[in-house]
């Protein structure tokens, strides 16, 4: 199965400034991928789908990019309602679903 | 608007089976496809598997020998099985509406469970 790999692990950034957070996928998923947002004690949210769809109600700072095996997440200008841990996901054609292992944005 | 409730035992035995269930309201599990993931203390997120409006399953393989996911349209919930658990499964557990193309797009607010003698 295909493996995620995220980074970096933690990002370190301040309100206003730009993330960019990466995903890896172990072999080629086209564009069979999706990010997550996730607070403390919360369930995740859905932000991007298929690689560069933002999902209805995600604000236009958050965009995804990628395809093949390499991914991105660009949140253009931190608010601080964005600190938060991200996980990226795929779907293989035979809808088994992985996710990395996450990137916390913090302050 | 869909909301999703999970309920279940916090506590199981180690090689007990754990069971849960995940009450769909403002839509009919019918219309879609819906799965478990779940997350342990402090780490990320692993996907249990899930169940379509057909009823089919898919499970993940390193799972699927110990889980069953089933759906109960009379009482529009899903529920969850999982056999001979350890401290391996100790986890919030979360249900999901799945949908193939944008992925788990309303979640549950999770149930805790703990495997401990």
């Amino acid at each position: 199965e295909t493996v995620l790999t995220q980074s970096p692990a933690t990002l370190s950034l301040s309100p206003g400034e730009r993330a960019t957070l990466s995903c890896r996928a172990s072999q080629s998923i086209n564009t069979y991928l999706a990010w997550y947002q996730q607070k403390p004690g919360q369930a995740p949210r859905l932000l991007i789908y298929d690689a560069s769809n933002r999902a209805p109600g995600i604000p236009a700072r958050f965009s995804g990019s990628g395809s093949g095996t390499d991914f991105t997440l660009t949140i253009s200008s931190l608010e601080p309602e964005d600190f938060a841990v991200y996980y990226c996901q795929q779907r293989s054609r035979r809808l088994i679903f992985t996710f990395g292992p996450g990137t916390k944005v913090d302050f | 608007q869909v909301q999703l409730q999970e309920s279940g035992p916090g506590l199981v035995k180690p090689s007990e089976t754990l069971s849960l269930t995940c009450i769909v309201s403002g839509d009919s599990i019918d219309n879609y496809y819906w799965s478990w993931i779940r997350q342990p203390p402090g780490q990320g997120l692993e996907w249990i598997g899930y169940v379509s409006n057909s009823g089919s399953t898919n499970y993940n393989p390193s799972l699927k020998s110990r889980v069953t996911i089933s759906a109960d349209t009379s009482k529009n919930h899903l529920s969850l099985e999982m056999k001979s658990v350890t401290t391996a499964d100790t986890a919030v557990y979360f249900c999901a509406r799945m949908l193939v193309v944008e992925g788990f797009d309303v979640w549950g607010q999770g149930t805790i469970v703990s495997v401990s003698s």
